[in-house]
């Protein structure tokens, strides 16, 4: 069956330049989560949606930073102003919700490695 | 908020030695603990989980347990084989705010040495 699909899977940018990643989840999955992985290191968490709202964007690095998700599916985060520190895999996972909100199992993608040259 | 410590950070075993990685977590309301394997160049996938109501959970060579009074759970993967050989990830899932939160551990990169 499908699983998350991310695109691009690799964009190579300018510093100074926007740039939007795509994220379409497995369908039904409500939870929707994006993490960064600068090279060799770890995940770091970014914004979770619940549906097509987001309750905690805590992880977002600086206002450059935004993310949508729009009919409770597709979510686009994006990146204003691109740094070179923004240079990175950045991994989308979708995940059911189930009884007293509890999760499981995170899907992920295979990422979009971003690199700000 | 969840703190999850993971050690060691990199790990080499001979091929068919065992393997354990420990990981300790900092709120007692985490009830979901996941372990997920990282081979290079894919996103993380999940191996073995465990929740708090369990204290060992066994599927082929690994194993993973939970120890909720001292807050560490530990994964163990037996008769390792080459392509064993990833980065690993362990995770605790708490309610946080009226919904999951997700917090991993820092990784752990295991080499098995044929």
């Amino acid at each position: 069956g499908a699983g998350v699909s991310q695109s691009p899977s690799n964009k190579v940018t300018e510093k100074g330049k926007d740039v939007e990643l795509r994220c379409d989840p497995i369908s039904g999955h409500t939870a929707l989560y994006w993490y960064r992985q600068s090279l060799g290191q770890g995940l770091e968490f970014l914004i979770y949606f619940q549906g097509n709202s987001a309750p905690d964007k805590s992880g977002l690095p600086s206002d450059r930073f935004s993310a949508e998700r729009t009919g409770g599916s597709v979510s686009t985060l994006t990146i204003q102003r691109t740094q070179q520190e923004d240079s990175a895999v950045y991994l989308c996972a979708s995940t059911p919700i189930g009884l007293r909100g509890n999760t499981g199992e995170l899907f992920f993608g295979e990422g979009s490695r971003l690199t700000v040259l | 908020g969840e703190n999850v410590e993971q050690h060691p950070s990199t790990l080499s075993v001979q091929e068919g030695d065992s393997a354990v990685i420990k990981c300790t977590y900092s709120d007692s309301a985490s009830n979901y603990f996941p372990w997920y394997k990282q081979e290079l160049g894919k996103g993380p996938q999940l191996i073995i989980d465990i929740r708090s109501n369990v204290g060992e959970k066994k599927d082929q060579r690994i194993a993973v347990t939970l120890n909720k009074t001292a807050k560490h759970f530990s994964l163990h993967i037996t008769e390792t084989q080459p392509e064993d050989s990833a980065v690993y990830f362990c995770a605790a899932n708490a309610n946080s705010g009226g919904y999951q939160k997700v917090t991993f551990g820092t990784g752990t990169k295991l080499q098995v040495i044929p």
